[in-house]
């Protein structure tokens, strides 16, 4: 079954304290890995696609990687607009719809000043 | 989330009564997903749908829920006969069409449904 799963669940940080975030995925037949930001009372917004291992995209503080078993998202010395629940996403190509995205749980991020 | 529109922003119902849900995608974009998030739960795959085809449902309840994204128009997720358990936020994300390279969803601000 495909399943994805995020930790920490929660995560406190000071300003400029850097850390990352893990989403481990089974999957079959991966066709892309999706990274969200969730503010409260919003929808997902879009951050990153990743499509194979040793992939790595970059925006901002943030950076994305991808291994064949899971993903981090590194935040470089993060600033209280940061703070947000970070949503993992994969998508898969066999055996199931090719269209529907399998989420995790989130890490919610709170950066202190 | 400028781009994918989905109103009502809130809806309150009676246990028994319909739920309307309607999500304009973004422009340009031919696919339409429906999802749901419960309280401490994670978003999970309704309806995949294109126009005037339903694509995937298999993450939608066989009993009262139905989609529907026609030629013109939005796309509507209709819950009848509402009970309490439908409460929770559901969301609307499209994208570009998937033959090929998988293309990202973009997300609504989603629709809070609550059933008093």
């Amino acid at each position: 079954e495909d399943q994805v799963t995020q930790s920490p669940e929660a995560l406190r940080l000071q300003e400029g304290e850097s850390s990352s975030l893990n989403c481990s995925y089974t999957v079959s037949g991966l066709r892309g890995l999706f990274w969200y930001r969730q503010d409260p009372g919003k929808g997902p917004e879009f951050l990153f696609t990743l499509y194979s291992a040793g992939e790595e995209k970059e925006k901002e503080r943030l950076k994305a990687t991808l291994t064949k078993k899971e993903s981090f998202l590194h935040i470089t010395a993060p600033k209280p607009e940061d703070s947000a629940t970070y949503l993992c996403a994969v998508q898969g190509g066999y055996g199931g719809s090719q269209g529907n995205l399998i989420f995790g749980k989130g890490t919610k991020l709170s950066v202190k000043p | 989330n400028a781009g994918v529109m989905q109103n009502p922003r809130h809806l309150v119902r009676r246990r028994g009564q319909e739920a309307r849900l309607r999500c304009s995608p973004m422009k340009g974009h031919s696919h339409v997903y429906w999802y749901r998030q419960l309280p401490e739960e994670g978003l999970k795959f309704m309806v995949y749908l294109q126009k005037e085809n339903i694509i995937d449902e298999s993450g939608m309840p066989k009993e009262r829920f139905s989609a529907e994204f026609p030629k013109e128009g939005p796309s509507i997720l209709r819950i009848q006969q509402v009970v309490r358990g439908d409460s929770a936020a559901y969301f609307c994300a499209s994208s570009f069409r998937t033959g090929g390279a998988v293309q990202p969803q973009h997300f609504g601000d989603g629709t809070r449904l609550s059933i008093l």
